[in-house]
């Protein structure tokens, strides 16, 4: 039973529009969400988060947005850049000391030039 | 700073053998964790340790897999014997407060068992 979803296995998107990552979870207790980027050959490495009292967050060119009731997330990359290309992991959690997260299977995003 | 050390990166080895992944994790770093990563999937967490102690332990399969970080520094994942399903990838990573969030990822071992 996969507690977070990431329905689209990949994406592609011109440079310069904006890309957009799906993320459903299905845990209501999960209150706390990260969002992972992996190149390939290297470890993931941490991109942005949120948390349940939030319902946006943002980070230069990264913008999560959290829409609780609906169980879903979705991270925005405005604009998109060929260096963006990686797969993509959504992570949730609840919050706290000890907690351990639950990956998605990942979305592999290609940027074109 | 350095990162997360894995070694060996790859190791190819037939059915029934044992094997073994080192992880040296970042100074300082007091938890550890061992994830486990099948093709097209998200990391699993098959161990996760505070200092030398393992605090969650519930994903490892113990009949074949064993962890142990003695000093609570660098940390060994075993499998013994391997099986054709534990072709994956390794990953281990570490934090400094238990939040996961800040959890540094290393390159990871990728394993093939033939």
């Amino acid at each position: 039973d996969q507690q977070v979803k990431q329905n689209s296995p990949s994406l592609s998107v011109q440079e310069g529009r904006i890309s957009i990552l799906n993320c459903d979870y299905t845990n209501s207790m999960f209150d706390y969400f990260l969002w992972y980027k992996k190149y390939p050959a290297e470890g993931p490495t941490f991109l942005i988060s949120i948390s349940s009292i939030k319902d946006k967050n943002e980070d230069g060119r990264f913008t999560v947005f959290l829409n609780k009731s609906a169980k879903h997330l979705s991270l925005h990359i405005v604009p998109s850049q060929p260096g963006d290309s990686a797969v993509y992991f959504c992570a949730a959690s609840r919050w706290g000391y000890g907690q351990n997260f639950v990956f998605g299977p990942g979305t592999r995003l290609s940027v074109l030039p | 700073e350095a990162g997360v050390v894995q070694s060996p990166r790859y190791k190819i080895i037939e059915k029934k053998q044992p094997v073994a992944f080192w992880c040296n994790p970042i100074s300082g770093h007091n938890t550890l964790y061992w994830y486990l990563q099948n093709l097209g999937q998200g990391p699993e967490l098959l161990i996760r340790y505070e200092n030398e102690e393992a605090v969650d332990d519930s994903q490892l399969p113990k009949d074949r897999f064993s962890a142990e970080r003695l000093k609570g520094v660098d940390s060994t994942l075993k499998i013994q014997p391997a099986e054709l399903g534990d072709s994956a990838v390794y990953l281990c990573a570490s934090s400094s407060l238990g939040f996961a969030d800040t959890q540094y990822f290393g390159p990871g071992t990728r394993l093939t068992v033939l």
